[in-house]
């Protein structure tokens, strides 16, 4: 696949439960972002991975929240006991470092529903 | 820090007619500027990006964006939209330093109406 993957598309879960998110990059991809997408807002950073650096985490809400990326290829998201306002779209981008890679590109998301 | 005000949230507009979404932005350091489209049931697509250069940027569809530094604002315009245009559109900036991490506005949604 040439563009970057999430699975699964849609989450549905209850109340205190964990979930993971987990995201492919496009091949070859350094740098990997989590973003997070709530109804009728914009998109917020939540982590940054660059190869093999420390994670940017500043974005991450609580302590709730975790990702784990595995030399450059997949990542998790992992939100343990969630709650309501966890609801959103959990999207994921990645980008090459090569001269001129600014650009990030984005998966379809992951839409998280916690009841 | 940075911050991005996309102020209309919603723009309808009849087809053939043209077209402005605004974006503002606050950030004390260099920035990179990005709009990204979302139509329905689709991804993010990076739509068009200033980096450095010619102020003005276009897409290969017909839309336009042009940087500018002292009123700080980045707004996207077509001269003449289709159907084919009704999305969101979202404003973007990341810093001109590593990581790249970009902070987006709201959206605007555009609706294109017969």
């Amino acid at each position: 696949g040439a563009g970057v993957s999430q699975s699964p598309s849609n989450k549905v879960t209850e109340k205190g439960k964990d979930v993971e998110l987990r995201c492919d990059p496009i091949s070859g991809h350094t740098a990997l972002y989590w973003y997070r997408q709530r109804l009728g807002q914009g998109l917020e950073f939540l982590i940054y991975f660059q190869g093999n650096s420390a994670p940017d985490k500043s974005g991450l809400p609580s302590d709730r929240f975790s990702a784990e990326r595995t030399g450059e290829s997949v990542s998790t998201l992992t939100i343990q006991r969630t709650q309501q306002e966890d609801s959103a779209v959990y999207l994921c981008a990645s980008r090459g470092t090569s001269s001129g890679s600014d650009t990030q590109y984005f998966g379809p998301g992951t839409r998280l529903t916690v009841l | 820090a940075q911050s991005v005000t996309q102020l209309d949230s919603q723009v309808p507009v009849f087809e053939e007619a043209p077209v402005e979404l605004r974006c503002n932005y606050s950030s004390s350091v260099s920035v990179y500027l990005f709009w990204y489209v979302q139509y329905p049931n689709q991804g993010l697509q990076l739509l068009l990006k200033y980096l450095s250069g010619s102020t003005l940027v276009e897409s290969i569809n017909g839309f336009e964006a042009e940087f500018n530094k002292s009123q700080t604002s980045f707004h996207l315009r077509k001269p003449s939209v289709h159907i084919s245009d009704t999305a969101e559109y979202f404003c973007a900036v990341s810093d001109t330093g590593g990581g790249n991490k970009l902070t987006f506005g709201t959206g605007t949604q555009l609706k294109v109406e017969l």
